[in-house]
Formats: structure tokens, C-alpha cells, sequence
């Protein structure tokens, strides 16, 4: 059962490195999401998918860009990373009107 | 912009107590969905309300929507160790599922 898989579990950048997070899910759902998670803020969400080869913003897509070229796949891109942009990055994914399924996270330091 | 206002932040309690989580808004959700997340893991589904007035049981978790569809509360009775971790709302803005965060309660129950 492996749901929705997250790459990688860990990471830390220097401040200005890029790097994409990946998001795979196994379940064909068509709506995926990534959200952000810091302390005493619960979950923001970055940007979302409808559908592959769709994408659109959240609350807080700055700094941030995105890309499902397939259904299964939802990847998010950091150009040049700072650390505002240390947290712990979740990826979701669901079906329409159904709830959203979570990876177990991303955590990226950026120093 | 839609807020969802979650109390108390922490909890620390003893094994048997009670408690009651809440999650207010100004703002009218489809439907509202309660959280559990434990440290390194996802957020993961424990109940989704719908209708305005509608109470859910799962076990010694007791889920109320209020009636108009704006606040949410969750309370959990004679509470375990088991019940430790982050407890999250979330309302579904109706709008390609997306989801808005309460900020989390973070559950210790004592032994």
C-alpha cells in the first residue's frame, strides 16, 4: 500500500540552490496538492493540480513552482531557495469532493 | 481570506480526563475534516462532518459540526496515552477541494 510517496524524506540547501521535491501517487486520483507545515501554522497549501497538465496557486505559491506532466506525478521546484523556505513539505492527492490522501513529508533545511 | 481558528494550542493532561478541541471561523465550510498526525507522518483522516448539526462518534472521539457550518469541535472522552499527537481541523472550501487549516492542537496525555 504505498499511497502517496514522497522524495526525498530529508534534505538541506545552501541559501540560492534549487531543488524539486517529488510527490507520486498510486492511487489515480486526480487532484494533487502541496502543502507547507510550520510550527503553529498547521498546513498551507502552495499549489494545487486538478488534473494532469494543470496547475494553479494556493495561499502561499511564492517562491515556489510546479508541475504535473502526469496524473501520478506532482513535482515542486525551488529556484533559489531561502530560508523562509525551511519547513516540512506535505503532498496530497484525492479524488473529487473525497478526501485528501498525505505523504509522510519532506523535510528541507535551507541554511 | 478564509481563517480557521483552532483552541487551545496545547493540551497536557492526565489519563481519564476529558477534553475538547475547537475550531471556529467566520466563514461557511461544504464540510469540515479532523486530523490526526503523529511525529514524522502525515496528517491522517479521522472524520469528515457535512451537514450543519451533525454529531460523529469514533469510539471515545465525539465530532460536532456546529449548524451553521462554520465551527467544528472534537471531544474526546476518559483520553488514553494512545491519544497523544497533533490534532488538526481543516475546512473544505468547496472549491477543487481545497482544504484550510486550523493551526493544530497538540495532544499529551500523561499515564
Amino acid at each position: 500500500n504505498a499511497g502517496v510517496t514522497q522524495t526525498p524524506k530529508f534534505r538541506v540547501l545552501k541559501t540560492g540552490q534549487s531543488m524539486t521535491l517529488l510527490c507520486a501517487q498510486d492511487m489515480n486520483h486526480e487532484y494533487m496538492y502541496w502543502y507547507r507545515q510550520d510550527p503553529g501554522m498547521g498546513l498551507r497549501l502552495i499549489h494545487y493540480s486538478v488534473g494532469e497538465g494543470t496547475t494553479a496557486k494556493g495561499e502561499v505559491p511564492d517562491g515556489y513552482n510546479v508541475s504535473r506532466l502526469k496524473k501520478q506525478n506532482f513535482l515542486l521546484g525551488l529556484e533559489s531557495a531561502a530560508p523562509s523556505q525551511t519547513s516540512v513539505y506535505f503532498c496530497a492527492s484525492s479524488e473529487p469532493n473525497q478526501p485528501q490522501h498525505f505523504g509522510d513529508g519532506t523535510r528541507l533545511s535551507i541554511l | 481570506t478564509q481563517l480557521l481558528e483552532q483552541s487551545p494550542q496545547f493540551l497536557s493532561i492526565q489519563e481519564g480526563e476529558n477534553l475538547t478541541v475547537y475550531c471556529n471561523s467566520s466563514s461557511v465550510f461544504s464540510s469540515l475534516q479532523w486530523y490526526r498526525q503523529e511525529p514524522g507522518e502525515g496528517p491522517v483522516l479521522l472524520v469528515t462532518v457535512v451537514t450543519g448539526g451533525e454529531v460523529k462518534k469514533l469510539k471515545r472521539l465525539t465530532f460536532q459540526f456546529g449548524d451553521a457550518r462554520k465551527d467544528s469541535s472534537l471531544h474526546i472522552t476518559a483520553a488514553q496515552p494512545g491519544d497523544t499527537g497533533l490534532y488538526l481541523c481543516a475546512g473544505d472550501t468547496g472549491n477543487t477541494g481545497k482544504l484550510i487549516f486550523g493551526q493544530g492542537t497538540t495532544l499529551q496525555v500523561k499515564p
